[in-house]
């Protein structure tokens, strides 16, 4: 079955220590996201990449950074200058339609990280 | 900016009870809106859709429509479920660029269901 992977489903880091999030997906899908989730907050969007090798930020790109260097996996490296870490990250993919923003997104399960 | 504002939960219904969780949108142009559902410990699904004023998007039982007039979204079911129990969430995104990176989302609305 076609899907978007995410692991670890739970995550926890001492303070000061980057981490990397994982995600995969076998959707043939050529736009990633990041996502992040906070009680209250509803989504905010960290990075996404519309394309292989390239990468836009989002609202909150400060403390993180991702890569794209093949079409199936877009991983989130959270790092020590992010001043608060501790939150639900989520992954989602979508296909691109010129002129239309509207394909649904796919996303992942999630992964909860908790820095302590 | 785009926004998007949700009735605050969390909301608390009977199994069979009418659903109605509100959505109302700030937004220039013409932007299409959603309605995706978070059930626990998963990630979001896409419920419904609308892409014009006047179109209503349905699945599952659920249903919204597109109203211009009065800049809302909101999420209706006739009789709810047990298994309706999960986080709602309104989104829109404006027609400019051919990604999904302005989807705006509103801050979820946790509803759970009791027999």
């Amino acid at each position: 079955d076609g899907g978007i992977t995410q692991s670890p489903k739970y995550l926890f880091r001492k303070e000061g220590q980057n981490v990397t999030l994982s995600c995969e997906q076998n959707l043939n899908h050529d736009a990633m996201y990041w996502y992040r989730q906070d009680p209250g907050q509803g989504l905010r969007l960290i990075y996404y990449s519309q394309i292989v090798n390239d990468f836009q930020k989002g609202d909150i790109a400060e403390g993180y950074s991702v890569s794209r260097e093949k079409k199936e996996s877009f991983p989130l490296t959270v790092t020590s200058a992010q001043k608060n870490p501790t939150a639900f990250y989520l992954c989602a993919s979508s296909i691109l339609v010129l002129g239309q923003g509207n394909s649904p997104l796919h996303f992942g399960n999630g992964t909860r990280l908790t820095v302590t | 900016g785009d926004s998007v504002t949700q009735m605050e939960g969390p909301v608390t219904l009977s199994e069979e009870a009418f659903l109605t969780i509100n959505c109302t949108y700030t937004a220039t142009g013409y932007p299409s809106l959603f309605w995706y559902v978070q059930y626990p410990g998963e990630g979001l699904q896409l419920l419904l859709k609308a892409t014009k004023a006047d179109d209503k998007g349905s699945n599952k039982g659920f249903e919204a429509t597109y109203r211009k007039e009065t800049t809302s979204f909101h999420l209706e079911k006739g009789s709810v479920q047990v298994s309706d129990s999960a986080v709602y969430f309104c989104a829109l995104i404006n027609r400019r660029g051919f990604g999904n990176e302005k989807l705006t989302f509103g801050t979820g609305t946790r509803l759970t269901i009791i027999p």
